[in-house]
């Protein structure tokens, strides 16, 4: 069974600090990752999604691709009370029109 | 610019009846799919459309049928409800496979 793992929280971090999100998966084979904010009653939102190892920024976000240790990470730069939701991680391989989604971290960040 | 455009937002069924979710794009993307999302078990995959004419199984899709209308409307159908069926069902649309999912704001549907 492929799976993506994430710890649920909560992770709770002072406001203007940097929030660090971990997923780890495990089929080698997935080759897309995507991290989504979920606010509670609403639909997942994509934030970033990298394709290749390293890091790619955006905005107040970077997101971190590791294949060798299938790991990938969200980090969350000068975080927001409106920061505070669930992230959700997926991985997809290509040609399986498969996205494999983690159960979600919630982030709580305080005021 | 809609983007994925869910109908309705909230149904209550009786057990033994039957409904369809509707789900429509206006991003001009391939790929369709059918979500349900409940409490510790993440998004699952019920069924997918790659492309036009095609539809496939995913995880979960005992009970379930689904319906590509075109390429904008994709639909799903409970046609003998069930209360493990109770869940919010999320539509969600690719431009490509292992391209970004782009969500529609759901259905939460609850069978009594």
């Amino acid at each position: 069974q492929k799976e993506v793992e994430q710890n649920s929280g909560p992770l709770s971090v002072p406001e203007g600090a940097i929030a660090s999100l971990n997923c780890t998966y495990s089929d080698r084979g997935s080759q897309s990752f995507f991290w989504y904010r979920q606010y509670s009653g609403k639909s997942p939102e994509l934030i970033m999604f990298i394709y290749s190892n390293g890091d790619k920024e955006d905005g107040r976000f970077t997101a971190q691709l590791n294949k060798a240790s299938q790991y990938v990470s969200l980090l969350i730069r000068d975080s927001q009370p409106s920061d505070s939701a669930t992230y959700l991680c997926a991985a997809s391989t290509s040609g399986t029109y498969k996205y494999i989604f983690g159960t979600g971290t919630r982030l709580k960040v305080l005021a | 610019n809609a983007g994925v455009t869910q109908t309705p937002k909230f149904q209550v069924l009786k057990t033994g009846q039957s409904m369809t979710l509707q789900c429509a794009q206006d991003m001009n993307h391939n790929s369709m799919y059918w979500y349900r999302q409940d409490p510790g078990m993440g998004l699952r995959l019920i069924y997918y459309s790659a492309s036009e004419g095609t539809t496939d199984k995913g995880e979960v899709p005992n009970g379930y049928n689904v319906s590509r209308l075109n390429k904008r409307e994709f639909s799903l159908r409970l046609e003998s409800a069930a209360p493990s069926q109770t869940s919010v069902y999320f539509c969600a649309s690719s431009v490509a496979d292992n391209s970004p999912l782009h969500f529609g704001n759901g259905t939460r549907l609850t069978v009594t």
